[in-house]
């Protein structure tokens, strides 16, 4: 089975830390993604990497850089947490983009409170 | 743009009930359509993934239909049972594209009562 692992379920930060989330996929996929989820708004995507060191920008970039330096792990980044940036963040990867067969597997989800 | 619509928000029946999920959305050029289940606080379970060519797939109690033309997909559970209780979340990849820039629908939380 694929796994898909969060660093945290649980996070409590203060205005303007730097935050590091980690998402590490044990299944050798090309691509990763990093969603944040908030009530009333739904699943949204704020990156994407297809491969290692490529990423791109997905609907909600702003506030949030992304590194991938190695085919397993992908960190967010908030570079200067505010608390609108308060959500539930999460990881999911998939082993292509082409044909329209594979689904996206989700981490557990890591719930980020900014004071 | 792509727009995806789950309609109810909210479900509860009793133990036992058949039901059913819809999902619609307004570009009907789309490669596949997924359905995942989401416990609270956790992330996304995939239940099933209809590819563009098929009309339905089926997953035990879980039945997903596909009419592209209508733009609308429906869940169907039977026999609902109260470990069923959870979010259900259709999603569908951007018209003509892969499959990575997923669009969900906010989702419909169902309660299966004992």
């Amino acid at each position: 089975d694929v796994k898909v692992t969060q660093s945290s379920r649980y996070l409590v930060k203060r205005t303007g830390e730097k935050v590091f989330l980690e998402c590490v996929q044990d299944m050798d996929h090309e691509n990763m993604f990093w969603y944040r989820q908030d009530p009333g708004l739904g699943l949204r995507l704020i990156y994407f990497s297809y491969d290692v060191k490529m990423k791109e920008k997905g609907d909600i970039p702003e506030g949030y850089s992304v590194s991938r330096e190695k085919k397993e792990r992908f960190s967010l980044i908030l570079e200067s947490a505010s608390t609108n940036q308060t959500s539930m963040y999460l990881c999911a990867s998939i082993p292509s983009v082409a044909g329209g067969t594979d689904t996206q597997y989700f981490g557990p989800g890591t719930r980020l409170t900014v004071l | 743009k792509q727009e995806v619509t789950q309609i109810p928000a909210a479900l509860s029946v009793p133990e036992g009930e058949n039901l059913v999920l819809n999902c619609s959305f307004t570009d009907s050029a789309i490669y596949n359509l997924q359905w995942f289940r989401q416990d609270p606080g956790k992330g996304l379970t995939s239940l099933l993934l209809i590819q563009s060519s098929q009309r339905e797939q089926t997953s035990g109690r879980l039945n997903a239909s596909l009419d592209k033309s209508s733009g609308r997909s429906t869940l169907y559970i039977a026999a609902s049972q109260p470990g069923d209780s959870a979010t259900y979340l259709c999603a569908v990849p951007p018209s003509g594209g892969s499959n990575y820039k997923l669009t969900f629908g906010k989702g419909t939380l169902l309660t299966v009562n004992p």
